[in-house]
């Protein structure tokens, strides 16, 4: 299967501050990868799909100009979240769609908004 | 609206127990069916089922796709310890995104 890497694997901003987490995928040229966000004891909330050279697609609630996606090259998406907030302290994971219609997902991201 | 739902969503057992999880759904355009685990971290990939009654195993896990029933099964055999996690089941339909079922916490007890 794909091997998905994400970084930092957990970060503590100040509230206001902004975060940037990558997502590589090392082993496979991904021209779509998936951000999830996950809050404690719930399933996975698929925020939005990243599209290679093109503009995201953002799922119905999430801001756009909050959580800002970047998919610039075929193996690295990042996600910024932008003036975060306590609120936005949640577990983010990237995944990726392997040509096998799989979907193999990055280490994950804890993000403490303090 | 495409839907996925897992029971039970928790489950407490004894090293030793078989246990059996189950997932249901509701989608348009159904292409397959996947099963993680999810430890602290990221899901894990498990199995993928596209086709019905064809089992997949591996080690103590398997399972298997109804696709008259809209359903599949994960099967645990002689549970430890790491197998305790929450067991998310996903279904893949043609032209749209992943669906997630809540999952289903399973603890094994020593």
């Amino acid at each position: 299967g794909a091997v998905v890497s994400q970084h930092p694997s957990r970060v503590i901003c100040k509230s206001g501050t902004s975060v940037k987490i990558e997502c590589r995928s090392l082993d496979f040229q991904a021209t779509t990868m998936f951000w999830y966000r996950q809050f404690p004891k719930k399933s996975l909330m698929l925020m939005a799909t990243s599209n290679e050279g093109s503009k995201a697609t953002y799922e119905q609630g999430v801001e756009k100009d909050k959580f800002l996606i970047n998919h610039a090259s075929l193996t690295l998406s990042t996600l910024t979240v932008t003036s975060a907030h306590p609120e936005d302290s949640s577990f983010y994971i990237c995944a990726v769609a392997s040509s096998g219609n799989t979907i193999y997902f990055g280490e994950g991201s804890w993000l403490t908004v303090v | 609206e495409d839907k996925v739902v897992q029971s039970p969503l928790s489950l407490v057992v004894h090293e030793g127990d078989t246990v059996t999880l189950n997932c249901s759904y509701e989608v348009t355009n159904f292409r397959s069916l996947l099963w993680y685990k999810q430890e602290k971290k990221a899901p894990t990939f498990l199995f993928m089922l596209t086709s019905s009654g064809i089992e997949k195993k591996s080690g103590r896990l398997s399972s298997i796709l109804d696709k008259k029933e809209l359903s599949s099964i994960l099967n645990i055999t002689a549970t430890q310890t790491g197998d305790s996690a929450i067991y998310l089941c996903a279904v893949n339909p043609y032209g749209q995104n992943f669906v997630f079922g809540p999952g289903t916490r399973l603890s094994v007890l020593p």
